[in-house]
C-alpha cells in the first residue's frame, strides 16, 4: 500500500510571489484534504477534494486554491505569499462516506521570505 | 528534522512508566476523535480512534478515554518508551470534511 507523497519537501518564496505543492494520495483513498501548521501549533484545515471538486473550506482566504485529479492526486496553490504563510503545509487522504482516520503525508515546509 | 513545536506544554515522564496525556474539545457535535503522534519532521501518524457512543477504547499499549459531559479526551500510554517521544494531537470531528486539532503535547521519555 502506497502512503500519501507530498513534494517538494522544502520551499523558500519571496513574499509576493506564487507557489505550487503536490501531493499523491495513499491507494485507495478518494478524498484529499490540505492542512496549515504554522510552528508550535496544530494543523489547520485548509479545503477538502472530492471528485475534482472543493468539498469543504476552513477559514482561508481565496488566494489558497486547489486542484484534484482523475487519479486523486492534488495541487495547494497560494498567490500572493505573505510572511505569514511560512508553515508546514500537509496533506492528507481518506475515502469520502463515514469519518475515518485521515492518512498524512511529511508535509512541505514553505518558508516566505 | 525541524522541531514540531518550540513552547508546547510539555509531558516528561521515566521510561517504563505509564503517560497521560489530555485534550479538551470545544464542539458538542463532534461524535468522532482521533489521537495523532507527530515525531520530528514528519506528518501526524495515526494512534487510535473512538466514536462518541464509545467511553474508552483500547490499542496496543494505548487507551483513549472519553467524557462527553465534560468535553475531555485522554491518551493513556502504557510502559513508556524512547520512540513515544514525540508531539500528541487530539482531533475533534464535527463534520466528516473538517478536523479540529488541538494544539499539542510535547512527550518526553527520559532514560
Amino acid at each position: 500500500e502506497t502512503g500519501v507523497t507530498q513534494s517538494p519537501t522544502h520551499l523558500i518564496k519571496t513574499r509576493g510571489q506564487q507557489v505550487t505543492l503536490r501531493c499523491s494520495s495513499q491507494s485507495g483513498h478518494n478524498t484529499v484534504s490540505w492542512y496549515q501548521q504554522a510552528l508550535g501549533q496544530g494543523p489547520q484545515f485548509i479545503f477538502q477534494y472530492y471528485r475534482e471538486e472543493e468539498n469543504g473550506r476552513g477559514n482561508f482566504p481565496p488566494r489558497f486554491s486547489g486542484l484534484q485529479f482523475p487519479n486523486y492526486s492534488s495541487e495547494l496553490n497560494v498567490n500572493a505569499l505573505e510572511l505569514d504563510d511560512s508553515a508546514l503545509y500537509l496533506c492528507a487522504s481518506s475515502r469520502q462516506g463515514a469519518k475515518s482516520p485521515l492518512h498524512f503525508g511529511n508535509g512541505t515546509r514553505l518558508t516566505v521570505t | 528534522g525541524e522541531s514540531v513545536g518550540l513552547h508546547l506544554p510539555t509531558l516528561s515522564v521515566q521510561e517504563g512508566d505509564n503517560s497521560i496525556i489530555n485534550c479538551a474539545y470545544s464542539n458538542s457535535a463532534s461524535d468522532y476523535f482521533i489521537w495523532y503522534k507527530q515525531e520530528s519532521g514528519k506528518g501526524p501518524q495515526f494512534i487510535i480512534d473512538i466514536r462518541s457512543n464509545m467511553d474508552k477504547r483500547q490499542g496496543q499499549r494505548v487507551t483513549v478515554l472519553l467524557n462527553k459531559t465534560v468535553k475531555h479526551l485522554s491518551l493513556q500510554i502504557a510502559a513508556t518508551q524512547p520512540g513515544d517521544s514525540a508531539v500528541y494531537f487530539c482531533a475533534e470531528i464535527p463534520e466528516t470534511y473538517k478536523y479540529i486539532f488541538g494544539t499539542g503535547t510535547r512527550l518526553k521519555v527520559l532514560a
